[in-house]
């Protein structure tokens, strides 16, 4: 079945440490891949995302994502985080066939602590 | 520019009653998604809608649900005979026309909905 999994529930990290948040997917062929994060009383928002091209992408807020096709993965990198990256993290996707109107598939989202 | 807005911010109601929750898009959209976010896990796709017209409604969870946009604007989503498993955060995101390989969803803030 088609799924996108992020593994981690929970991370916790100290501020200036570097993060990694897995992502992976289950599709038949390459869908699209995405980062959002969502923030206490905020909307969605997009970090980055990946079509097709360069496997390293470079989103906002100094975060970047590596896809790597022999493992299904999408994983979201950051060199050095801030108290202020404390955030749920969502990977999503949208299916590259069946007319799927664009409709993004979650996984069930990465909580990040950052610890001062 | 203004983003997307969803009023109201939150909705408690009793069981059984019915509701509406309202989305206004970015100017321009013609996209407009609704998803559904219940505690703990990543947004679920409910319906999106191409102009006026619901072009996938495949993740309505049952006939109680239902959502319009007369004018290719605004959009309603409206539950009838409410239950407490309908407790969420409702989600509304509009894009450029829904074609691939993909225009971004901008995300509004939500609206809460809690069913006593």
């Amino acid at each position: 079945a088609q799924s996108v999994t992020q593994p981690d529930i929970h991370i916790t990290v100290s501020e200036g440490a570097s993060l990694e948040l897995r992502c992976n997917y289950s599709y038949g062929a390459t869908p699209y891949l995405f980062w959002y994060v969502q923030s206490p009383g905020q909307g969605l928002q997009l970090l980055l995302k990946y079509f097709s091209g360069d496997t390293l992408v470079q989103g906002i807020k100094g975060f970047e994502a590596e896809f790597k096709r022999s493992q299904s993965s999408f994983n979201l990198r950051k060199p050095s985080v801030h108290w202020s990256d404390a955030a749920e993290y969502f990977c999503a996707v949208v299916p590259t066939r069946g007319g799927g109107g664009n409709k993004l598939t979650f996984g069930t989202g990465t909580q990040l602590k950052v610890e001062l | 520019g203004a983003g997307v807005s969803q009023t109201p911010s939150n909705k408690v109601t009793e069981k059984g009653k019915y509701v509406e929750l309202r989305c206004d898009p970015i100017s321009g959209h013609t996209a407009l998604y609704w998803y559904r976010q219940s505690l703990g896990q990543g947004p679920e796709f409910l319906i999106y809608f191409q102009g006026t017209g619901a072009a996938d409604d495949s993740g309505l969870p049952n006939d109680r649900f239902f959502a319009v946009r007369p004018e290719g604007s605004v959009s309603t989503l409206k539950i009838q005979r409410t239950e407490r498993g309908d407790s969420a955060v409702y989600l509304c995101a509009s894009s450029l026309e829904a074609v691939q390989p993909y225009n971004e969803q901008f995300f509004g803030p939500g609206t809460r909905l809690t069913v006593l």
